[in-house]
């Protein structure tokens, strides 16, 4: 069975850091896209970042350039989200998921982190 | 990368049948067959309903289908059901590695 379990989420001031981490089992890590899509309070999903399969290319949205990295550990089988400076627009739930085009067949639950003073 | 255009809120009667749209533009739902929805509930993670603009996978029911036409998808959901009351999003591929998501449809089952 596929899982993927998020954690690191938590409050943070503006202009901090959060290591948003994901677990996946169940299937071969290391043969598939990942990617981290957010959902903030009252609003919509929206695209965070996406990496490879051997971690050679990432993509970003433009919102979390130059401040998130996405990077991943097939060794471990886990996926990360560096988060730096934080801003309270990207309060959101974030989701690991697995895939990288627009078809994203397996969800974690997600971890919540809130940029608040 | 503009978010796709959903209607907020959709509705109908157990039994009947729904459709829920997403517009975007030539360079996103219309520029390629990578559109797909998903259904979240309350405190869940999103579940896949529909790729490619039609497919669906396993276990989804074949009361959901979808379509496109133009820079416009279409989820419908046929023979509604109280449990197919959730909200749905599209999402498409939008070139050079980007995607985009729409804003989100709230389905109530009257």
């Amino acid at each position: 069975e596929v899982q993927l379990v998020e954690s690191g989420g938590g409050l943070v001031q503006p202009g901090g850091s959060l290591r948003l981490s994901c677990a996946a089992s169940g299937f071969t890590f290391s043969s598939y896209w990942m990617t981290w899509v957010r959902r903030a309070p009252g609003k919509g999903l929206e695209w965070v970042a996406k990496i490879n399969e051997d971690g050679s290319e990432e993509y970003y949205v433009d919102s979390v350039k130059g401040r998130f990295s996405i990077s991943r550990d097939n060794a471990k089988k886990s996926l990360y989200l560096q988060m730096n400076s934080l801003r309270a627009e990207d309060t959101a739930v974030y989701y690991c998921v697995r895939g990288g085009r627009a078809s994203f067949g397996y969800w974690g639950q997600g971890t919540l982190v809130t940029v608040s003073s | 990368q503009s978010a796709l255009t959903q209607p907020p809120s959709a509705s109908g009667s157990p039994g009947q049948s729904v459709t829920i749209s997403c517009t975007g533009t030539s360079s996103d739902v219309g520029g390629y067959n990578y559109v797909s929805w998903y259904q979240q509930h309350p405190g869940k993670g999103p579940k896949l309903m529909i790729y490619d603009v039609s497919k669906r996978p396993s276990g989804v029911p074949d009361r959901f289908s979808g379509s496109k036409s133009g820079s416009t998808a279409s989820l419908t959901v046929s023979g509604l059901q109280a449990e197919d009351e959730a909200d749905y999003y599209c999402c498409s591929y939008a070139g050079n590695n980007n995607l985009v998501f729409g804003g989100g449809t709230k389905l109530t089952v009257l």
